[in-house]
């Protein structure tokens, strides 16, 4: 398995601000993924992020609102750009490692935008 | 889209036996069922994950039917701990392949 931590845990932030939530994970990971869950409902998937490459983002979801940088093999950042209440959502972290295929999640960033 | 369809919501008594049925007709022959779940407040937790054969681990047992279109996640002891969202989701079993979910079944382990 893989350990993988977020930093915020929590936020309440501004309209109009950015946030940028941080995913370490204990090895190198070859994909990492970004998942929004809005209150009440399932996850969806924002972006995968290999390292190396730009990010690939689902419909819906755009670079300019969700940028997201994965600069070495244990670590990515996510960012919500000019937030506005309808992001409020736990925000989570997701990976899969080298030599397994089962996908690992964070504990996830619970996100209030006033 | 997801590509399984789930029952929305069950109760199952505590110390009993809790089967999570999942359809999934569509699914392509290298592709895996795995199961997740999240309990309140905390990030999916994988359970199992199998492609024909029935699957145990020290969480669950998975039963696959023979023609692949339906399988049940059991839960043999339910306990109060075991009250989450649970996912069931179809992907091919390597790490380039993302994880989609659907809306998953609610279980509730009644004391």
């Amino acid at each position: 398995s893989a350990v993988i931590s977020q930093k915020p845990s929590r936020d309440i932030c501004q309209r109009g601000t950015s946030l940028t939530i941080q995913c370490q994970v204990d090895s190198q990971v070859t994909m990492m993924f970004w998942y929004r869950q809005q209150p009440g409902q399932s996850l969806t998937l924002i972006a995968t992020a290999n390292q190396g490459s730009e990010a690939t983002y689902e419909s819906g979801f755009v670079i300019d609102k969700f940028p997201i940088s994965r600069p070495n093999l244990t670590f990515s950042t996510l960012t919500v750009s000019n937030m506005s209440p309808e992001d409020s959502s736990i925000y989570l972290c997701s990976v899969a490692p080298h030599s397994q295929e089962t996908q690992y999640f964070g504990p996830g960033t619970r996100l209030l935008v006033l | 889209d997801a590509k399984t369809t789930q029952p929305p919501s069950m109760d199952c008594a505590e110390g009993r036996a809790a089967n999570l049925p999942c359809n999934h007709s569509t699914i392509s022959g290298n592709e895996y069922v795995y199961w997740y779940r999240q309990i309140h407040s905390q990030g999916p937790q994988y359970i199992i994950h199998g492609l024909k054969n029935n699957e145990t681990n020290e969480m669950a047992s998975l039963i696959i039917t023979e023609d692949r279109k339906s399988s049940t996640l059991i839960l043999p002891h339910a306990t109060l701990r075991d009250t989450a969202v649970y996912y069931c989701i179809v992907r091919v079993k390597t790490s380039y392949d993302k994880v989609i979910f659907g809306p998953g079944t609610s279980l509730s382990v009644i004391p």
